[in-house]
């Protein structure tokens, strides 16, 4: 089965610093997503996006976030000044047609922010 | 603003016991409903979707069940392995929010 795939697996950043997170979708999907989940917590949704726009955000992506469709493969989060409280795992998804499909999900990368 | 909640929180049975494990929502607007695993540490791997208008899906041992109207659905484990230890996540696609919002999550322990 295709796959979503997520690098890196562990990033460990100073508090203050930019990350970028990486994604590479599922081919032939249109749909993409970041989630996260810091530890002992619900996974939640911080931004889907389509058609080389964000399509919706939550409370939690503020202007520290963007997302970015650099290429025709790669889907990236960045976080321009790292806080504490960004540590979490992050889950990138990808879906063929966006509401009511099945979300494939990566394997997620672990952040920690010291 | 829709909830997801699962019950229990944590669950030990031993070897070869079936199971359920129950998901509940507070809006019934939604798309569609997935259960998920998760191991410690690792990803999402997705194990059964059910689509709003179905009302059962199965995958092996692994039976899911959607009643919409009563905000509720289970995940039923047959005879249950040591492998099948994870944490079970449900999540519903919300019709009102247009996003899959997850559940707390189900940690399962099968005791060899």
């Amino acid at each position: 089965e295709p796959e979503v795939t997520q690098t890196p697996s562990h990033q460990v950043t100073q508090m203050g610093q930019e990350v970028i997170l990486r994604c590479v979708p599922i081919s032939n999907h249109l749909y993409f997503y970041w989630y996260r989940q810091i530890l002992g917590q619900k996974v939640e949704f911080l931004v889907s996006f389509y058609n080389n726009e964000i399509s919706e955000k939550s409370e939690i992506f503020d202007d520290q976030f963007s997302v970015e469709r650099p290429d025709g493969s790669n889907f990236t989060l960045k976080i321009r000044s790292t806080k504490l409280e960004d540590s979490a795992m992050y889950f990138c998804a990808s879906s063929p047609n966006g509401s009511g499909e099945k979300l494939f999900f990566g394997s997620g990368t672990q952040l920690s922010v010291l | 603003k829709q909830e997801v909640t699962q019950i229990p929180a944590a669950l030990s049975v031993p070897e070869g016991e079936n199971l359920v494990l129950n998901c509940s929502f507070t809006d019934s607007a939604i798309y569609n409903l997935q259960w998920f695993r998760q191991d410690p540490g690792k990803g999402l791997t997705s194990l059964l979707l059910i689509q709003s208008s179905q009302r059962e899906q199965t995958s092996g041992r692994l039976n899911a069940s959607l009643d919409k109207s009563s905000g509720r659905s289970t995940l039923y484990i047959a005879a249950s392995q040591p492998g099948d230890s994870a944490t079970y996540l449900c999540a519903v696609w919300d019709g009102a929010t247009n996003k899959l919002i997850f559940g707390t999550g189900t940690l399962l322990a099968v005791q060899p």
